[in-house]
């Protein structure tokens, strides 16, 4: 498997403001993803993080509030932008570590945890 | 829409008894289905997966299961242990995506 580390763990943010989500594996990775999971629920996908290309957002999540990048195989980033309480969420990378499709094993980082006042 | 249901969404069991969780999911071209723990501030785990080419699974003393024709699948932890408890979630590719059940809380009592 791999390590998969997400800065920061948790976060205290104000409404209004932006918070970028970093998401760093050890090894070179052919897919990535974001997801959220509200307090209590599921997991619910956001998007799949493209390398060298733009993000594939899933219906209902858009590019101008939840903004990714992903510069190389093993680097990606989300950022929440002009954030409201309806943020507050707990904000989750994973990894397909080989083979291509979402019908790979993915693992996940213990994700970011973000509570707007 | 594509969905995933779950059951139950709570399970409580001593320790020793076995546990079950099943899932049912609504697109038959779904080929890929895992299993997640995720425990209190930690990020799911994968802890066993199957492929609609096999009918069971067993790794320990977890297995899975998987009915194709009645578009099911199950979660079976036998000699429950106290650090068994958690949140469990079942999951399907459904279209072109890992579609995921609402979650199961497992509390083993020593």
């Amino acid at each position: 498997s791999a390590v998969i580390s997400q800065k920061p763990s948790r976060d205290i943010c104000q409404r209004g403001t932006s918070l970028t989500i970093q998401c760093q594996v050890d090894s070179q990775v052919t897919m990535m993803f974001w997801y959220r999971q509200q307090p209590g629920q599921s997991l619910t996908l956001i998007a799949t993080a493209n390398q060298g290309s733009e993000a594939t957002y899933e219906s209902g999540f858009v590019i101008d509030k939840f903004p990714i990048s992903r510069p190389n195989l093993t680097f990606s980033t989300l950022t929440v932008s002009n954030m409201s309480p309806e943020d507050s969420s707990i904000y989750l990378c994973s990894v397909a570590l080989s083979g291509r499709g979402v019908g790979q094993p993915q693992h996940f980082g213990d994700g970011t945890r973000l509570s707007i006042l | 829409g594509e969905n995933v249901e779950q059951h139950p969404s709570t399970l409580s069991v001593q320790e020793g008894d076995s546990a079950v969780i099943k899932c049912t999911y609504s697109d038959s071209a779904s080929n890929y289905f895992p299993w997640y723990k995720q425990e209190l501030g930690k990020g799911p785990q994968l802890i066993i997966d199957i492929r609609s080419n096999v009918g069971e699974k067993k790794d320990q003393r977890i297995a899975v299961t998987l009915n194709k024709t009645a578009k099911h699948f199950s979660l079976h932890i036998t000699e429950t242990q106290p650090e068994d408890s958690a949140v469990y979630f079942c999951a399907a590719v459904l279209n072109g995506k890992l579609t995921f059940g609402q979650g199961t809380i497992l509390t083993v009592h020593p």
